[in-house]
């Protein structure tokens, strides 16, 4: 099976720019994370869809960031207007059941300038 | 606030001698998780272990968890120069399934 794909896979923008990360889960899997890692600190959670609803979005930073999954499949995470501290390794990640193991995307690497 | 919390933070050992990370977390949950990553490369499942469950095996993995210390370990037997790699443990928590994880512990074989 395909594993999840995330694009692009680096990204360089500069302060108050847009940018747009996508994700494509394994086929079938109804949950989908989004973790965030900034250099050397822990991976951390974003938000939670299951299917096309957000599940959980009580790590979003703040109102800048906007992440849709419409139709239940691949999910958009859009960030508006970029700052500098939104630098960092935005991974995708799936699973076919809530606490089951996740498959991981290999990441989008987001600098700030 | 970060749930998951891995000890040590860098680890440095001889191929073939064995590696021990410990995960420690602070509220109850439904399983604990063990991921590796390589270097720009996304997060690969290691090994799950159930909360009623206190050991577990694959292969030359061996975790082990301590409900009521709040604590994991994952012991990795006879190491190789390809388990280099930063090693994270994720708890999953009961009420809600959110899957949380720490900053991790690179590990280092040395030839």
């Amino acid at each position: 099976e395909a594993g999840v794909t995330q694009f692009p896979s680096h990204s360089v923008i500069e302060k108050g720019q847009t940018v747009t990360l996508r994700c494509d889960p394994i086929s079938g899997h109804d949950n989908l994370y989004w973790y965030r890692r900034v250099m050397g600190k822990e991976i951390k959670f974003l938000l939670h869809f299951v299917k096309e609803s957000k599940q959980d979005e009580s790590g979003m930073p703040n109102n800048r960031f906007l992440a849709e999954r419409t139709g239940g499949t691949y999910s958009t995470l859009k960030v508006q207007p970029a700052e500098l501290e939104d630098s960092g390794v935005y991974f995708c990640a799936s699973s076919l059941r809530g606490n089951s193991p996740l498959h991981f995307g290999n990441g989008t690497r987001l600098t700030v300038t | 606030s970060q749930q998951g919390e891995e000890d040590p933070q860098a680890l440095s050992i001889q191929e073939g001698e064995n590696a021990t990370m410990n995960c420690s977390y602070k509220t109850s949950i439904n399983n604990l998780q063990w991921y590796r990553q390589n270097s720009g490369r996304g997060l690969v499942h290691l090994i799950l272990i159930r909360s009623n469950e206190r050991e577990k095996h694959s292969g030359r993995l061996r975790v082990t968890l301590d409900t009521s210390k709040k604590s994991s370990s994952l012991l990795i037997t006879a190491s190789r120069a390809a388990d280099t790699a930063s090693y994270f443990c994720a708890t999953v928590l009961n009420r809600d399934d959110k899957i949380i994880f720490g900053k991790g512990t690179r590990l280092h074989i040395l030839p």
